[in-house]
This record gives C-alpha cells, sequence and structure tokens, in this order.
C-alpha cells in the first residue's frame, strides 16, 4: 500500500524558514517523480513543485520560484521542501503528492502558519 | 499560466442523481485534463486522468469526458460517499493549474 506522510510544518515566523520532509513507502520510491501542492485555509489546490526520480530536474511555480527548494533523498525514500522568507500567504496544508502531472496517491498533509 | 475555471462553484444535489461539473481551460490542453476528489480534513484522491480515464478503485458511477479547452465530470446515482469538493487540474503545461473547487453538498 502506497503511504506519504508529511512532517515539519508549524507555526514559522515571516522571513524564518522551515524544510518540510515527506516519507514514502510502498512503492518504488527512487523510481517515481514526486511534488508538493498545497492549500491555503478555505481555498483551492495549488501546485508548489515538482522533482524527477533521479532529483536532477526540477521545476517550481512562477510564483514560489526563489523561496522553496525541493529535494529528494533516495536512500531513505524521503522527499523535502525548503520554504525561506516565508510570507503570510505561504500559510497552508502542504501536500507530498506521488508523481508529477498526475498526482495518484497524496499525503494526509501538513499544516504551515506563517505569523509574526 | 494556463487558468481553469469550474462550474459551478456549489451544487446542490439529492442521492441517486446525476450531477455534472465543468471544468474549462483558458487554452488548449488537449487531454491532459485530471480530476480529484477531495472531503474536508483529508488529502485529495485521483479520480480521472487523461480527461476520461478512471484511476484504478474508482466506481464506474463517475465518468470524465472532454478535449481541448472544455471538459466535464460526471457522477451517475450519486451516494452518500460522494458528497465533496472537486477539483480539476492541467498537466499540458509544466506550470500545473487547478481549478477553484466544486463543492457538491447534499440537498
Amino acid at each position: 500500500e502506497v503511504q506519504l506522510l508529511e512532517s515539519g510544518g508549524g507555526l514559522i515566523r515571516p522571513g524564518g524558514s522551515l524544510r518540510l520532509s515527506c516519507a514514502a513507502s510502498g512503492f518504488s520510491f527512487r523510481s517515481h517523480a514526486m511534488s508538493w501542492v498545497r492549500q491555503a485555509p478555505g481555498r483551492g489546490l495549488e501546485w508548489v513543485s515538482s522533482i524527477n526520480s533521479e532529483g536532477d530536474n526540477k521545476n517550481y511555480a512562477d510564483s514560489m520560484r526563489g523561496r522553496f527548494i525541493i529535494s529528494r533523498d533516495n536512500s531513505k525514500d524521503t522527499l523535502f521542501l525548503q520554504v525561506s522568507s516565508p510570507g503570510v500567504e505561504d500559510t497552508a496544508v502542504y501536500f507530498c503528492a506521488k508523481g508529477h502531472g498526475r498526482f495518484d496517491y497524496w499525503g494526509p498533509g501538513t499544516l504551515v502558519t506563517v505569523s509574526s | 499560466d494556463i487558468q481553469m475555471t469550474q462550474s459551478p462553484s456549489s451544487l446542490s444535489a439529492s442521492v441517486g442523481d446525476r450531477v455534472t461539473i465543468t471544468c474549462r481551460a483558458s487554452e488548449t490542453i488537449n487531454n491532459f485534463l485530471n480530476w480529484y476528489q477531495q472531503k474536508p480534513g483529508k488529502a485529495p484522491k485521483l479520480l480521472i486522468y487523461s480527461a476520461s480515464n478512471l484511476q484504478t478503485g474508482v466506481p464506474s458511477r463517475f465518468r470524465g469526458s472532454g478535449s481541448g479547452t472544455d471538459f466535464t465530470l460526471t457522477i451517475s446515482n450519486l451516494q452518500p460517499e460522494d458528497f465533496a469538493t472537486y477539483s480539476c487540474q492541467q498537466s499540458y503545461s509544466t506550470q500545473y493549474t487547478f481549478g477553484q473547487g466544486t463543492r457538491l453538498e447534499m440537498k
């Protein structure tokens, strides 16, 4: 059974930094692209970033480029998202998802709250 | 970026009804269109990919159609577990974008 579990969310001050993790199991993690998608409170889904299976090809939503860094550790079946200098508009539940383009499995999400 | 617009934003229906949700892209996306279902406080679930292909395990009462810029998700014989929010998403451009969601409520 495919399982994805995010962690690392919490309260962060504007201008701080945070690293989110997503632990994967139940499939060959190293063989699949992975993505992050977020959802602000009461809002729709917003794609953040995707990374290929080898970790050497990354793409980002234009509005988030430079502030978010996606990475992965295939030896630990883990996906990461580094969030730097967030603003209050980055408050959201952050989901990791298997795949890119088509997101066929999702984790339950981790809430990031940006507030002073 | 390609804008995805869903209609209606919300919809009331009863168990056993058939409902249709539409999704329009701001430019042609061929059939690079996916549909997701999301229940409150839960992760989205992929229902339909490439406009009309049913994801494994999804009941056949869900049907997707369309190509180009106009797409529909039809749910036949609504079941209690189908009341949720539905979102479309394009994967034609690598700047992936979602519709704003359609909330399906019980009448």
